[in-house]
This record gives structure tokens, sequence and C-alpha cells, in this order.
């Protein structure tokens, strides 16, 4: 199973919005609605933001968005703000009964 | 709901490791547990989960015949032994619950250090 796409890093000033895609195939993304996102900052485990492609746990800002179309998922921050600064992981269900992480997206606060 | 992982492990090429992963509140039998590791700076790689129910495992391709889990369920634990270390198993190990296809808990890690 190969891992998921993202891009290696974005970038975006306070206030802004930055989008972070994740592209996978047709026996993972493309087939289930089973995608969901974690942020990471160094030292700690990851935390999840999005789950089943566009869902909000409580407590997870709304200016955190998800979507997907076909193979390709994406989280979207609107608003950005300095606490948003750190490394953001998508993650599928597979058709093998796994599951299958991103290569992970560094997002830096200008 | 916590889960708390042993400590960190320094081993030799060739040898096993074997993590644990100690569940609480929650009822331990009704949601899966996976174990996924992060290398330095790496991305996370998903290896396997267990169902704590009744006992079933299922491994990614690359660490299967090399990893295997199992459960403890009278002590709510979790574990994950890997075998034939070398130096790119140097990592750090979480384990994580799922509920509704998703990790919605994460232990606190445990890092695993291969070296001669």
């Amino acid at each position: 199973q190969s891992a998921l796409t993202q891009p290696p890093s974005v970038s975006g000033s306070p206030g802004q919005s930055v989008t972070i895609s994740c592209t996978g195939a047709s026996s993972d993304v493309g087939s289930y609605n089973r995608v969901s996102w974690y942020q990471q900052s160094p030292g700690t485990a990851p935390k999840l933001m999005i789950y089943e492609v566009s869902n909000r746990p409580s407590g997870v800002p709304d200016r955190f968005s998800g979507s997907k179309s076909g193979n390709t998922a994406s989280l979207t921050i609107s608003g950005l703000q300095a606490e948003d600064e750190a490394e953001y992981f998508c993650s599928s269900y597979t058709s093998s009964s796994t599951w299958v992480f991103g290569g992970g997206t560094k997002l830096t606060v200008l | 709901v916590q889960l708390v992982q042993s400590g960190a492990e320094v081993k030799k090429p060739g040898a096993s490791v074997k993590v644990s992963c100690k569940a609480s509140g929650y009822n331990f039998t009704i949601y899966a547990l996976h174990w996924v590791r992060q290398a330095p700076g790496q991305s996370l790689e998903y290896m396997g989960w267990i169902n704590t129910a009744i006992g079933i495992t299922k491994y990614s391709q690359k660490f299967q015949g090399r990893v295997t889990i199992t459960r403890d369920t009278s002590a709510s634990i979790v574990y994950m032994e890997l075998s034939s270390l070398r130096s790119e198993d140097t990592a750090v190990y979480y384990c994580a619950r799922t509920a509704q296809w998703v990790f919605d808990y994460w232990g606190q890690g445990t890092l695993v250090t291969v070296s001669s």
C-alpha cells in the first residue's frame, strides 16, 4: 500500500486560507469516505482534526474543513492563526482492511 | 480515555522488541487498537491492528511476517512485537484506538532505537 501523496509544505499569512491536498487511489481515498486529518506538533502524538472527509470533532475550530473529489481529499484552514503551524497528515481506510497515511505537510504561518 | 505505552527501548540489530499499550477509561473490547510508527523527521507509517474482542489481526504488507500484535483482555493491554530489527526501524511507535474508522485516541509514543 503506497503512502498517500501530500505536498511537503504550504504557507500562509495570518488570516489567509490554505488548502492541503491528499491524493490516493481507487483502493483507498477513491472508494471510501473514511478519510481523516491529523495535526501534529513536534514531540507530540497526532491530534484528530477532521474525520469521514468533512466532519469536525468537538473542540476543533470551524476554520478547519475537509472535502473530497475522486481520489483526492483536501483540508482547508481558513483565517490562519499562528497556533495552526504544525504538520498535517491525512489518512484513509483501504481495501486491504488496513489504513494508510500521507507523507505529511508542514504548515508555516508567515 | 487513556492509552499508556511502555518506556523507551534500545535494541541491537537482529533483536526483537515488544512494546505495550495499556488502555483505560473505556470498554477495552469495543474498539480496535492499531500500531503506527514515525521514524525521525518522517511521516506516519501504518503497521497493523487487532480486533480486541476476538483477537483477529491484520498487518500492513510491509510488516507482514515481522510484526505480531497481541492482546491481554484481562489487563486491557495490547502488545506489538517487531522482530529482526534493523537501523531503519528506529522510530517512535504509537498505539491508537479507532472509533468509526478514525484514530480518536493515541498513546504517548515509545521510542525504539536500533543500534549496534
